[in-house]
């Protein structure tokens, strides 16, 4: 079955834009995990969903939101670009909300460039 | 919070040696997961790990889990080119809540 899928792969924005990106999780996974990577920061959580609800949120500013629709895709956005956004957006995927016990595939991610 | 640490930082070795990586937890590790990661690229996961003392293989990679479940070590037997990457542990907190990673240990495999 097809993996978890995340558009679009490569993208540049101007400081102060905003962002959609898209993941779609394996088919029958209804949590979705998103992340942020830099090299100085490593991966870093940024929020969670599960049946359309938001679970987790990292530590990170209110710039940066989700939503996950009834088919369990979701997106996630940052407005009012800042160059530190600059990252790889990785999104997870896994059967369930528990982390215990339940494997969590994740996407090939979206490399953000701010300028 | 839960904080994972991971040694060495980087390593580059021989093709056809073996090496390990440690993956340590500053609390008890309920679930931890090994991911490898090529540049720019998304996360394969390898192994998963929940019980004191469990061991998993797939193909040359040997992952362990102590048993007071507060380190890990990722085990790789006659290493290849292709085995070159960025390795992360990934764990929950006991909660199964929160998952948080470790900062990765970069191999380089010499031919």
């Amino acid at each position: 079955k097809a993996g978890v899928t995340q558009t679009p792969r490569y993208l540049i924005k101007t400081r102060g834009q905003q962002v959609t990106l898209s993941c779609s999780p394996i088919s029958g996974h209804r949590s979705v995990s998103w992340y942020q990577q830099t090299p100085g920061q490593g991966l870093q959580f940024l929020f969670e969903y599960f049946s359309e609800t938001q679970r987790n949120k990292g530590n990170f500013p209110g710039r940066f939101s989700g939503r996950q629709f009834s088919n369990s895709r979701s997106e996630m956005n940052v407005s009012t670009l800042e160059l530190g956004d600059s990252a790889l957006y990785l999104c997870a995927s896994s059967l369930d909300h528990r982390r215990l016990g339940n494997t969590i595939y994740f996407g090939e991610g979206s490399w953000l460039t701010v300028v | 919070s839960q904080e994972l640490e991971q040694s060495p930082q980087s390593l580059i070795v021989q093709e056809g040696k073996n090496l390990t990586i440690n993956c340590t937890s500053s609390k008890t590790l309920y679930g931890l997961y090994w991911y490898k990661q090529k540049y720019g690229e998304g996360l394969i996961f390898l192994m998963m790990l929940q019980k004191g003392g469990e061991e998993k293989s797939h193909e040359k990679i040997t992952a362990k889990l102590d048993e007071k479940k507060q380190q890990s070590s990722l085990h790789i037997t006659a290493s290849q080119p292709s085995h070159a990457g960025i390795y992360l542990c990934g764990a929950a907190d006991n909660y199964g809540q929160n998952f948080v990673f470790g900062p990765g240990t970069r191999l380089s495999v010499l031919p």
